[in-house]
């Protein structure tokens, strides 16, 4: 079946580092991908997305390009903020319309 | 971007007693909406597909007589835990499917945290 597996974390870093958060996936056919983005205490937020190979999904100063010959969508921002602090979650969904999300990972910026 | 809401953020109550959960898609029809419950510190886990004028269909392990879905209009569905117990407490997130083909995308709601004592 399909999976989306994400770094694991917690990951710490300090204000205006770099980030990266891998993510790789299975699936047949040619899936949808997702960033979400959950603060503490909230539902989860859709962050950046990407609709098929080479797309390059971006908002709020974070990239990730749909990579199908690695099938991979790692997220990246070069300059991380406190207000980044979150859990980030990736995510794909079939052309049949059934999503799959990784795990999540908890990002802690530090000032 | 598209909005969903949920009513109530946050609910407690008493064993035995049904609680329900609005969701509801603000600026756009949802034909499919989702729900979703969440462990502290876990991924999400998809509860049923919520289907507009017709019956959810629920994922394997999911009682349908323990949560009853109704997805009575194009922008609203309810989930009602019946006959809660602590082991219901936890938090529900709903989601609404927004667009066709490859602009297909989820909007979630904010969650509400149910606390059965």
């Amino acid at each position: 079946g399909d999976s989306v597996t994400q770094m694991e974390g917690p990951v710490t870093l300090s204000e205006e580092a770099f980030l990266t958060i891998n993510c790789t996936y299975t699936a047949t056919g040619y899936p949808s991908l997702f960033w979400y983005v959950q603060y503490p205490g909230e539902g989860l937020q859709l962050l950046l997305k990407a609709t098929k190979a080479d797309d390059k999904g971006s908002n709020k100063g974070f990239e990730a390009t749909y990579r199908k010959e690695t099938t991979s969508f790692h997220l990246e921002k070069g300059s991380v903020q406190v207000s980044d602090s979150a859990v980030y979650f990736c995510a794909l969904t079939t052309n049949a319309g059934k999503s799959t999300f990784g795990d999540g990972t908890t990002l802690t910026v530090k000032p | 971007g598209a909005v969903v809401s949920q009513h109530p953020s946050w609910v407690i109550c008493k064993s035995g007693t049904s609680v329900k959960i609005e969701c509801r898609s603000l600026d756009f029809q949802a034909t499919t909406m989702f729900w979703y419950r969440q462990f502290p510190k876990q991924s999400l886990m998809l509860m049923a597909t919520s289907n507009e004028g017709s019956k959810a269909t629920y994922e394997q392990g999911v009682e349908k007589d323990k949560f009853l879905i109704n997805h009575a209009s194009l922008t609203l569905s309810t989930l009602t835990v019946t006959s809660a117990h602590p082991e219901d407490s936890s938090f529900y997130i709903c989601s609404a499917r927004h667009g066709r083909g490859l602009q297909e995308t989820q909007y979630f709601g904010p969650g509400t945290r149910l606390l059965v004592l």
